[in-house]
């Protein structure tokens, strides 16, 4: 059984720096052609998709936020750990990790997603 | 950035109804478009997925088609489960974007 659940503060104060974790389980991020995405949703808006991390420690980014994101992964522990600097009021929203699988194609689809955690930046 | 755009952004069908919504990318993204269901309070939940296949449990009324530009999600025969927002996403390149949703009630 596959799950993926996000941990991290739920307030955050305008220009500090949000640290998310993602904890999973159920398969490894060692495999050939897996990887773990962040993607988030400000109340009642739609998708963003922020930022992956590939198996074998390839990133990428999203343009418009390369500057404030930084991705790591601790393959031993199941996690992904996600850094946003200087929070903004604009940032608030529920923030998902989710697992792109291989896919033969090379398209990058996210089949397993957490629950969320919602993310308030608020002085 | 590629741009997605959904169509339209909300409709309303009742059960049985066939129902269409439609995704334009602003450029080429071959057959590289997802299809997501989101639920109130809920993840999105990946429905179709290149080249238009359906993933593991969906139910077959969901279909996916399109290529290039221009793709559609159609369901055959509406379910009042099927009340949700449907999202595209483009991963063409490596900087996935998603269509702003539509909004589909029964």
């Amino acid at each position: 059984q596959i799950t993926l659940k996000e941990s991290g503060p739920t307030l955050v104060k305008p220009t500090q720096t949000l640290t998310l974790t993602c904890t999973f389980s159920g398969f490894s991020l060692s495999t050939s052609g897996v990887a773990v995405g962040w993607i988030r949703q400000p109340p009642g808006k739609a998708l963003e998709w922020l930022v992956l991390i590939h198996w074998n420690d390839d990133k990428h980014y999203s343009p418009s936020l390369k500057s404030r994101l930084t991705i790591t992964k601790d393959t031993s522990k199941n996690q992904v750990v996600v850094t946003m600097t200087n929070m903004d009021p604009v940032d608030t929203a529920t923030y998902y990790c989710a697992r792109r699988p291989y896919d033969p194609s090379g398209s990058y689809f996210f089949d397993y997603w957490g629950q969320g955690t919602l993310v308030t930046v608020s002085s | 950035d590629i741009q997605m755009t959904q169509s339209p952004s909300s409709l309303s069908a009742s059960v049985g109804a066939r129902v269409t919504i439609t995704c334009r990318a602003s450029q080429s993204i071959r057959n590289y478009l997802i299809w997501y269901q989101q639920k109130p309070g809920k993840a999105p939940k990946v429905l179709i997925f290149p080249p238009s296949s359906l993933q593991s449990g969906v139910p077959s009324r969901f279909s996916g088609s399109g290529s290039g530009t221009d793709f559609s999600l159609t369901i055959s025969s509406l379910q009042p489960e099927d009340s949700a927002i449907y999202y595209c996403q483009q991963s063409s390149i490596t900087s996935f974007t998603f269509g702003q949703g539509t909004k589909l009630e029964i």
